[in-house]
């Protein structure tokens, strides 16, 4: 099983400034590599997709880079709205997908 | 607009059945991959069971082999999960899941519903 490691587990950041968080797979999945993010009480919701491909209706402020086994999600101009976990997610070894156990992103 | 809506979570002791079911709308139903996820409480996503478009392919975790039953009706679009000889370790936020983007390559599971809510305790 690919083991999925995210980090930090909590992030604190302050409005307008810029988060980044980070991904490590335990073996390298290539680009299948995609970031949700879910609020509470609110199902998981794709943002990016192939390492760097913004899923429908994402701004531009998330931005996802990386390869093989280490990825980004940096997200910019940050707003209260952006409050959640964030997980990142392997599709390359099917069946056996693997997600993250995530990052608190919390708006100072 | 694609909609997915579980149903059918609840309370039931070790050793007892659920069946969930996943009502899917605003997609082709029978052309894309389907999926059960798990959310654990405090702890993160794991997948539990897929179905191809056609209902040919399945696959189940390790962890629910032998005692969880997948399936779909694409007269109804709609998706089930048989759950037997349920465990307290099987307690978690079930989520229903489409593959709609068409990728090369392996599908991703893009569009969740809300999910329903299963706890195994005597």
């Amino acid at each position: 099983e690919i083991v999925m490691t995210q980090s930090p587990a909590t992030l604190s950041v302050s409005p307008g400034e810029r988060a980044t968080l980070s991904c490590r797979a335990s073996q390298s999945v290539y680009n299948s590599l995609a970031w949700f993010q879910q609020k509470p009480g609110q199902a998981p919701r794709l943002l990016i997709y192939g390492v760097s491909t913004r899923a429908t209706g994402i701004p531009a402020r998330f931005s996802g880079t990386g390869s093989g086994t280490e990825f980004i999600l940096a997200i910019s101009s940050l707003q209260s709205e952006d409050s959640a976990v964030y997980y990142c997610h392997q599709y390359n070894h099917w069946p056996s997908y693997t997600f993250g156990q995530g990052t608190k992103l919390e708006i100072k | 607009q694609v909609q997915l809506v579980e149903s059918g979570g609840g309370l039931v002791r070790p050793g007892g059945s659920l069946r969930l079911s996943c009502a899917a709308s605003g997609f082709p139903f029978s052309d894309h991959y389907m999926t059960w996820m798990r959310q654990a409480p405090g702890r993160g996503l794991e997948w539990v069971s897929y179905i191809s478009g056609n209902g040919e392919s399945i696959y189940y975790a390790d962890s629910v082999k032998g005692r969880f039953t997948i399936s779909r009706d694409s007269a109804r679009n709609s998706l089930y999960l048989q759950m037997n000889r349920l465990r307290p370790e099987d307690t978690a936020l079930y989520y229903c899941a489409a593959a709609i983007l068409s990728l090369k390559g392996n599908p991703l599971f893009d569009s969740w519903g809300q999910g329903t809510l299963v706890t195994v305790s005597s």
